[in-house]
């Protein structure tokens, strides 16, 4: 079956750094995705791995481990504005479109 | 200028009703999709279209019909609505790796 788990919840201070991790157990992979939601809008896409290390992107790095079924998506230099769900989609399964995780609940407190 | 627009926003209907949503996007995307969000699961979809002859179901199409009026408009039917259609629905729309989702309708089905 396709799953696709990260925690529910995560707290973290203005100004320090957070991984948000995502495991994933697909029948297919072509890509791992990082989108951001703050409540009530639409998910805005963060970035996107395919193959195994590190992409950075600003203050926002996400990491991909394809033999270990694993992602993290790193914040730095945490700011009240990055308080918001953050969504693991792996591109995978028999029609190789987007499985969603839960997503992760980031709460920044100052 | 939203790229993905969604109407309604809200909409409030009882049970047996048939609804409409209706989302049209800017950018000339092939891909339409449509998720619906439900509190403490991932996005799951619904249909997805690749042009306008081409549409496929997704994890959870029952109770549900699409129509791909025009490479711009992908609209969502719910032939007779029930309780548990109550959700956030979203429609996205891409042409690669990325999705751009529309701003979401809240549907209660009571």
């Amino acid at each position: 079956g396709q799953n696709i788990d990260q925690p529910t919840e995560m707290t973290a201070t203005e100004g320090a750094i957070v991984q948000i991790n995502c495991t994933y157990q697909t029948s297919g992979f072509n890509g791992l995705f990082w989108y951001q939601q703050h409540a009530g809008e639409a998910p805005t896409f963060l970035s996107y791995n395919v193959l195994d290390g590190l992409e950075e992107k600003g203050r926002f790095s996400s990491f991909l481990s394809r033999s270990k079924g694993y992602s993290y998506l790193l914040l730095k230099e945490l700011q009240m504005k990055d308080s918001a769900s953050y969504l693991c989609a792996v591109r995978g399964g028999s029609n190789y479109q987007l499985i969603w995780g839960a997503g992760t609940k980031l709460i920044i407190k100052p | 200028d939203a790229d993905v627009t969604q109407t309604p926003r809200n909409r409030i209907t009882k049970t047996g009703k048939r609804i409409m949503l209706e989302c049209s996007q800017t950018k000339g995307h092939d891909r339409m999709y449509w998720y619906r969000q439900d509190p403490g699961l991932g996005l799951r979809l619904i249909y997805y279209s690749f042009d306008v002859k081409d549409i496929n179901k997704g994890e959870i199409s029952d109770g549900y019909s699409v129509s791909r009026q025009a490479q711009a408009k992908f609209s969502l039917s719910l032939e007779s609505a029930i309780p548990n259609q109550t959700a956030l629905y979203f429609c996205a729309a891409g042409q690669g790796d990325e999705q751009f989702f529309g701003p979401g309708t809240r549907l209660t089905v009571l």
